[in-house]
């Protein structure tokens, strides 16, 4: 099982600040990674999928990188709508797995 | 527009069953794999299970497996999960989700188990 590790558990930043969360594999992934964000009450949303590519509607402030191991989500200047749970999640492998989440809060 | 509609969901005592459906609207639900997802209260994540269009091929947590069953009928748009022997550490909200080429979009709304005596 590929274990997706996500760093900082938390991150506190003021609306305007960029936002940098990171997501690490246990083994390579290629590209096949994507980001989710949650709120409070809410169901998931997917933000990023195949590592860089953002999802319908979600806006340009949103940029994922990397491939292998190593992903980064970016945003780049924290609309008060930002602060949520974010969630990285791989297809390489069955089963599908997640990794522990990063809260985004202010 | 595409909308994913979960309900079954409730309190059960340990080792009771029960059955969740999704019904799935603004989509042709057979041209889709199919997965649940459940979150614990306050905790992350976690894949529960998967099927193909068809339902000729399913997939099981290691923590489900052999106690839940995945199904679904197209013809009704519904997508189900029989579980059985339920557990405490069971008690989530279960996802309904559709997957496109392995990623998840859109999720349900989700429906609360709980299992507790």
């Amino acid at each position: 099982e590929i274990v997706l590790t996500q760093s900082p558990a938390t991150l506190s930043l003021s609306p305007g600040e960029r936002a940098t969360l990171s997501c690490r594999a246990s083994q390579s992934i290629s590209y096949y990674l994507a980001w989710y964000q949650q709120k409070p009450g809410q169901a998931p949303r997917l933000v990023i999928y195949d590592a860089s590519n953002r999802a319908t509607g979600i806006p340009a402030r949103f940029s994922g990188s990397g491939s292998g191991t190593d992903f980064t989500l970016t945003i780049s200047s924290l609309e008060p709508e930002d602060f949520a749970v974010y969630y990285c999640q791989q297809r390489n492998n069955w089963p599908r797995t997640f990794g522990q989440g990063t809260k985004v809060e202010i | 527009e595409v909308q994913l509609v979960e309900s079954g969901g409730g309190l059960v005592q340990p080792g009771g069953s029960l059955r969740l459906s999704c019904a799935a609207s603004g989509f042709t639900l057979s041209n889709y794999w199919m997965q649940w997802v459940r979150q614990a209260p306050r905790k992350g994540l976690v894949w529960v299970s998967h099927i193909n269009n068809d339902g000729s091929n399913t997939l099981y947590a290691d923590s489900v497996k052999g106690r839940f069953t995945i199904s679904r009928d197209n013809a009704k748009n519904t997508l189900y999960l029989e579980m059985n022997s339920l557990r405490a550490e069971d008690t989530a909200v279960y996802y309904c989700v559709r997957d496109i080429q392995g990623w998840l979009d859109p999720w349900g709304q989700g429906t609360l188990v709980t299992v507790s005596s």
